[in-house]
């Protein structure tokens, strides 16, 4: 039990495309789900928590306006990353669970702007 | 907010031997530490958890010790197979909010 999954797992768009990447938790409902970005050889950072029917909260750092957060459903959340450019190009990857801890991850999606 | 620093960075050691990797954290108030294993390009996975109303947890190979007046927390692997050549991330959690340290990179010699 307790899986999350996380589409796509590859994108690859021109600069200036906006991508959306959805999270879901298959078999429980997640009021909050978290959502994290990896760039090569480095740690996961949380960028924002994001909250069922309401505004995600946003780590210091991170443009709200750049990163859109929508969870409008117990059981998905979507990142969109507006008028993307080369620099975010990275590995990003939600979590969520039905109970606090531990958290479950997602496969991540590796996107890379041209 | 919660700072998570992780060493060493990259650590060899020969199979069958022990493997030690050591975090600190900042906030008194975290009170969950996973620890995660990631290979390349996929999710990480959860290997091992302490709560911070326990000193230490064992799993087969592994276990964890947490000392929490010193806010550290650390992983043993014993008896490494090459199989254990990955990544892995110590992390404190706080209000869910997973903070990672910035990892190992752990290598199995054979």
């Amino acid at each position: 039990g307790a899986v999350v999954s996380q589409h796509p797992s590859w994108v690859i768009c021109k600069s200036g495309t906006s991508v959306k990447i959805e999270c879901r938790s298959l078999d429980f409902q997640a009021t909050t789900m978290f959502w994290y970005r990896q760039f090569p050889k480095q740690s996961l950072m949380l960028m924002a928590t994001s909250n069922e029917g309401s505004k995600a909260t946003y780590e210091q750092g991170v443009e709200k306006d750049k990163f859109l957060i929508n969870h409008a459903s117990l059981t998905l959340s979507t990142l969109t990353v507006t008028s993307a450019h080369p620099e975010d190009s990275s590995f990003y990857i939600c979590s969520a669970s039905p109970s606090s801890q531990p958290q479950h991850f997602g496969d991540g999606t590796r996107l890379s702007i041209l | 907010g919660e700072n998570v620093e992780q060493h060493p960075s990259t650590l060899s050691v020969q199979e069958g031997d022990s493997a030690v990797i050591k975090c600190t954290y900042s906030d008194s108030a975290s009170n969950y530490f996973p620890w995660y294993k990631q290979e390349l390009g996929k999710r990480p996975q959860l290997i091992i958890d302490i709560r911070s109303n326990v000193g230490e947890k064992k799993d087969q190979r592994i276990a964890v010790t947490l000392n929490k007046t010193a806010k550290h927390f650390s992983l043993h692997i014993t008896e490494t197979q090459p199989e254990d050549s990955a990544v892995y991330f110590c992390a404190a959690t706080q209000d869910d909010k997973i903070i990672f340290g910035k990892g190992t990179r752990l290598h199995i010699l054979p």
